[in-house]
């Protein structure tokens, strides 16, 4: 079974930019999640989708968003870029009603 | 103080030694223990899974949970330098729908020496 895919693996974008990152999840698996990984905060969690709906959402702004399609591939969008969003992002998915979680091999997202 | 705790490492053992990896954790409403390796540049891969107190094992893997003093272990027997990785704590409270996300400790930089 194909594990988690995420697209695009490195981005390099400008102050002020948006930027939208994509995830399809296993096969069969109905929930996503996203997280931030940055050399100082380490993991932290933005939000989860299950079944097109937001069900959890970390302390992030608002500038964080993201959305879940009926196949389950989700996307999250960062508007109006800031240096320190520069990070990797990780996506997870699970069946929903599990707690283990299975990441992809993340986005690195660098912002200049 | 942060809700997981855990020691950044470097870790530094000599080949075929048993490691021991531990975080500590303040929220005792967490109930989900995981531990993941994330090797240089990828993703985190889940090595074990647990939400009982006690032990678990899986071939040289063996994860130990004390909910009584908020305190998980992961232990490595026989490492290998491919053990060489990072690896983080992560735990949830809740469950299915609603639930939060993981909270992960900030990982624990581990060189296996040949």
């Amino acid at each position: 079974k194909a594990g988690v895919t995420q697209t695009p693996r490195y981005l390099i974008k400008t102050r002020g930019q948006q930027v939208t990152l994509s995830c399809s999840p296993i096969s069969g698996h109905r929930s996503v999640s996203w997280y931030q990984q940055t050399p100082g905060q380490g993991l932290q969690f933005l939000f989860e989708y299950f079944s097109e709906t937001q069900r959890n959402k970390g302390n992030f702004p608002g500038r964080f968003s993201g959305r879940q399609f009926s196949n389950s591939r989700s996307e999250m969008n960062v508007s109006t870029l800031e240096l320190g969003d520069s990070a990797l992002y990780l996506c997870a998915s699970t069946t929903g009603g599990s707690e283990t979680q299975y990441f992809g091999p993340g986005t690195r997202l660098l912002v200049l | 103080q942060k809700e997981v705790e855990q020691d950044p490492g470097p870790l530094s053992v000599p080949e075929g030694a048993i490691v021991s990896l531990n975080c500590t954790y303040s929220n005792s409403a967490f109930q989900y223990f995981m531990w993941y390796r994330q090797y240089s540049r990828k993703g985190p891969e889940l090595l074990m899974y647990t939400y009982s107190s006690g032990n678990k094992e899986d071939g040289r893997f063996t994860a130990q949970v004390d909910k009584s003093s908020k305190y998980i272990s992961l232990f490595i027997r026989d490492s290998q330098p491919s053990d060489s990785a990072t690896y983080l704590c992560a735990m949830k409270t809740g469950s299915g729908g609603g639930a939060d996300g993981l909270t992960f400790g900030k990982g624990t930089h581990l060189i296996i020496q040949p």
